[in-house]
């Protein structure tokens, strides 16, 4: 069973514009969210987290809203640029249980983005 | 040298043979974690080290030996692997396994390659 899901495998932008990333969850004793950028050969770089009390947290080029009602984040990418090609990952925190502070990650997005 | 560092990058091995993935943090974190990522799948979380005790073991096969002798060296020792084990092996640290601890930073991982 999937916890955390990220149904687009791929996403084709133009330089310059928007690039949103989607990821969807089940659990609900999610409370902290996480978005990791991974290049060819190198492990998966940390860009943007989010808390479960906030609907949405900017890092210049980078915003991640979160809808809490319909277990739904996404990643903002705004001005796109080439060097954002990528594989994007999602990531989400358990808040208790036996799995407490356990990160559970998503399939992957390719991005790229074209000149 | 800085963040988290593995060796090797890349490794060959034979079913039969033994070897050893090392991981090191210079981040001052007290976990460690090792996952592995086959392809097209999400990271799967293998093992956590928090403070040099395993805190978890996702039902690794116990050809997967994990070894944490400080807070700033993981290993994992491999023997009679199978060649579905084939994948990329990405070790994490962060400051700790708990709450406070969410951001994981990874390592640029080890592709082994079973024979």
């Amino acid at each position: 069973d999937q916890q955390v899901k990220q149904n687009s495998p791929s996403l084709s932008v133009q330089e310059g514009r928007i690039s949103i990333l989607n990821c969807d969850y089940t659990n609900s004793m999610f409370d902290y969210f996480l978005w990791y950028k991974k290049y060819p050969a190198e492990g998966p770089t940390f860009l943007i987290s989010i808390s479960s009390i906030k609907d949405k947290n900017e890092d210049g080029r980078f915003t991640v809203f979160l809808n809490k009602s319909a277990k739904h984040l996404s990643l903002h990418i705004v001005p796109s640029q080439p060097g954002d090609s990528a594989v994007y990952f999602c990531a989400a925190r358990n808040a208790g249980g036996t799995s407490y502070g356990k990160l559970t990650f998503g399939q992957g997005t390719i991005l790229t983005v074209h000149p | 040298e800085t963040g988290v560092t593995q060796t090797p990058r890349h490794l060959v091995m034979g079913m039969t043979n033994k070897k050893s993935l090392k991981c090191e943090q210079h981040l001052g974190h007290n976990a460690m974690y090792w996952y592995k990522q086959s392809a097209k799948k999400p990271l799967e979380l293998m093992f956590v080290y928090n403070f040099k005790e395993q805190t978890e073991n996702n039902s690794v096969p116990s050809r997967f030996s994990p070894e944490c002798p400080n807070s700033s060296h993981l290993f994992l020792h491999l023997h009679t692997l199978q060649p579905e084990d084939s994948a990329l092996y990405l070790c994490a640290s962060s400051p700790d396994s708990s709450g406070g601890g969410a951001t994981q930073y990874f390592g640029p991982g080890t592709r082994l390659t079973v024979l």
